[in-house]
């Protein structure tokens, strides 16, 4: 049974670049979530997805940007990008309402240069 | 608005000891949700436990055990008779009710266990 799965690993960007990050829940699965993890900090809620809709958003910039597919896969968008963008960008999927654990991938470790 | 508190940055004790890693948090919602996880260095959060606002009892799951108290807002987690396995940071985090499904979360706890 996989588990959530991210690509890529890692990658390096330049200021002003656009960035996609992809994600597959697990099996099973229909809500992804997707967080921003600054250096030994707590991750930051970016937004979730429901049903192909975005469900709720956090405290983040209209350069964050996403998009749910039929299948439950995800991508999240960056445009613009800043250097501090520069973090871990982590997937979690669940089922249903979201408030039940979320499993979570291993994440994009993003590099602004 | 939602806030979650771990005061506790870095936690270092040899190996058999207890360790306790204090969680506190603020809400305005009677209905809520409170999550642990733990991020080994490989980096990937593994859940650990969930506990609704309604629920409080304590929490055993072998060496692991939760204390919940409304009274204090906190949710404290034990670990007994730790292991070096158990290096890692902790992070507890705070879900509000259903119309609100971000995971605030506490900056973590990095715990060191030394052989």
């Amino acid at each position: 049974d996989a588990g959530v799965t991210q690509s890529p690993t890692h990658l390096i960007k330049t200021r002003g670049q656009q960035v996609t990050l992809r994600c597959s829940p697990k099996s099973g699965h229909d809500t992804v979530s997707w967080y921003q993890q600054a250096l030994g900090q707590g991750p930051q809620f970016i937004f979730q997805y429901y049903e192909e809709e975005e469900r709720q958003r956090g405290n983040f910039p209209d350069r964050f940007s996403g998009h749910q597919f039929p299948n439950y896969s995800s991508e999240l968008n960056v445009n613009a990008l800043l250097l501090g963008d520069s973090a871990l960008y982590l997937c979690a999927s669940s089922l249903g309402t979201g408030l039940e654990p979320q499993h979570f991938g291993d994440g994009t470790r993003l590099s602004i240069l | 608005a939602q806030k979650v508190t771990q005061a506790q940055t870095e936690i270092s004790v040899v190996e058999k000891e207890d360790v306790t890693l204090d969680c506190v948090y603020e809400t305005r919602d009677t209905t809520y949700y409170l999550f642990w996880y733990k991020q080994p260095p490989s980096g990937e959060l593994v859940f650990l436990i969930r506990r609704n606002s309604f629920d409080e009892q304590n929490e055993i799951s072998g060496r692991y055990s939760w204390n919940f108290q409304k009274s204090t807002s906190s949710f404290n987690f034990t670990i007994t008779a730790s292991q070096v396995v158990d290096s890692a940071v902790y992070f507890c985090a705070l879900s509000g009710s259903y119309s609100n499904y971000q995971l605030i979360w506490g900056a973590g706890t990095k715990l060191i266990i030394k052989p």
